[in-house]
């Protein structure tokens, strides 16, 4: 079973931030918070991964709490193109191993 | 960033027939890759881990004889769906990584069995 928990939806206006949070209340020690996303009828895309420092990429913001129970990935400035199924994964460095949980389907608005 | 490449990226077969996806590391070397099916608006499902040189790794409840898993080299695995039936139309995902980084994904592969 995934070890993840997210909003099955979220809307969000176009240019304003989306915060998609995720539940990780399991996450062992050494285990690696990942975040993809999927498009329709393609293969997730990564977007970001941290283990416990709050994490920043041309993408996206990565905020993970001090006990590390939860996360929020923030895109700051969403665009039509950021429509997309948003993954949460909580799984060890190197072993590329995920279990998927149901996902956040993010609708981005004009 | 590191490629993984699938295919076909579609195939239609007749039932009964056996069709054959790959996947590939175009830029890196794997020992392991996994396979994931993915039916509409569902989340991904992982299948199997493909282990270069040995067997396949299964999850529970995944037929083994009907999804055939080859990792001859450290470059491509295979994923043949034997003897295909319409309820094994799905899209079907395969994932690899390298050293200490984020697992990459192929571009899927969409199954339809007529």
């Amino acid at each position: 079973d995934a070890k993840t928990t997210q909003p099955p939806s979220m809307d969000c206006a176009e240019g304003r931030a989306a915060n998609l949070p995720c539940n990780h209340s399991t996450i062992s020690g050494n285990e690696y918070v990942y975040w993809y996303r999927q498009i329709h009828s393609q293969g997730p895309q990564y977007i970001i991964h941290g283990l416990k420092n709050n994490e920043t990429n041309e993408m996206a913001s990565l905020i993970i709490t001090e006990d590390r129970k939860s996360s929020t990935l923030i895109l700051p400035h969403a665009t039509l193109r950021d429509t997309a199924v948003y993954y949460c994964i909580v799984s060890l460095s190197g072993t590329y191993k995920y279990i998927f949980g149901t996902g956040t389907r993010l609708k981005v608005l004009a | 960033g590191a490629v993984v490449s699938q295919h076909p990226s579609r195939v239609i077969c007749k039932s009964g027939t056996s069709v054959k996806i790959e996947c590939r590391s175009l830029d890196f070397q794997a020992t392991t890759m996994f396979w994931y099916r993915q039916f509409p608006k569902k989340s991904l499902m992982l299948m199997a881990t493909s282990n270069e040189g040995s067997k396949a790794t299964y999850e529970q409840g995944v037929e083994k004889d009907k999804f055939l898993i080859n990792h001859a080299s450290l470059t491509l695995s295979t994923l043949t769906v034997t003897s295909a039936h319409p309820e094994d139309s799905s899209f079907y995902i395969c994932s690899a990584g390298q050293g200490d980084t984020e697992a990459f994904f192929g571009q899927g592969t969409r199954l339809t069995v007529v």
